[in-house]
């Protein structure tokens, strides 16, 4: 199963709404995780099952979908938001997206 | 404080092997699927391998079926990767990771990540 993810990259200032979209080359259910990665760090899970929030994760971060299609959506980005987010289907195995670069506009 | 923390990797030849470990500690070990993730320089994340917690299902990505083992050791907390036949294109950072939910045969997302240890392949 293929995840593609758009946009690649984005600019974005303190305040905007944020969202980024993953789609799957099949349906998946819900069987998607989000992943937030900073430089040098290693991944940190933000919303499993699509759109579980995991517990110490800002309500501001929200996903939505199911099938082939998903969002991630931070509602007021952050400074501390700005990173790499990753989608991963765990439908068939596991593969993740290509990554969104979410950077400082 | 759970954790995870891996060691092994380091410069190798093409075409030898490396063993890498991750000891975990915090959690309890064996109620957790574990997983291998690989993240090659500047680029993006790569699922590996993973495994059950009591080693009963067990899955390779295409990229390294026929090369890489994995394996678990509950008594020692500690989970492994055997890597044989080692490529260029094997070079990366490699975490490992735990599933968030106990008692999942194989996949879930993953709440708890090790810090890496970098595999480079070159002669």
């Amino acid at each position: 199963i293929q995840l593609t993810q758009s946009p690649s990259s984005l600019s974005a200032s303190v305040g905007d709404r944020v969202t980024i979209t993953c789609r799957a080359s099949q349906g998946i259910s819900s069987y998607l995780a989000w992943y937030q990665q900073k430089p040098g760090k290693a991944p940190k899970l933000l919303i499993y099952a699509a759109s579980t929030l995991q517990s110490g994760v800002p309500s501001r971060f929200s996903g939505s979908g199911s099938g082939t299609d998903f969002t991630l959506t931070i509602s007021s980005l952050q400074p501390e938001d700005f990173a790499t987010y990753y989608c991963q289907q765990l439908n068939s195995y596991s593969t993740f997206g290509p990554g969104t670069k979410v950077d400082i506009k | 404080e759970v954790q995870l923390v891996e060691s092994g990797g380091g410069l190798v030849q093409p075409g030898r092997s490396l063993r890498l470990s991750c000891a975990a500690s915090g959690f309890t070990f064996d109620d957790y699927a574990m997983h291998w993730v690989r993240q090659a320089p500047g680029k993006g994340l790569e699922w590996v391998s993973g495994i059950s917690w009591n080693s009963g299902s067990i899955g390779y990505a295409d990229s390294v079926k026929g090369r890489f083992t994995i394996s678990r050791d509950n008594a020692k907390n500690s989970l492994y990767l055997q890597m044989n036949s080692l490529r260029a294109e094997d070079t990366a950072l490699y975490y490992c990771a735990k599933v968030w939910r106990v008692g999942i045969q194989l996949f879930d997302a993953f709440d708890i990540w090790g810090q890496g240890t970098m595999v480079t392949v070159s002669s």
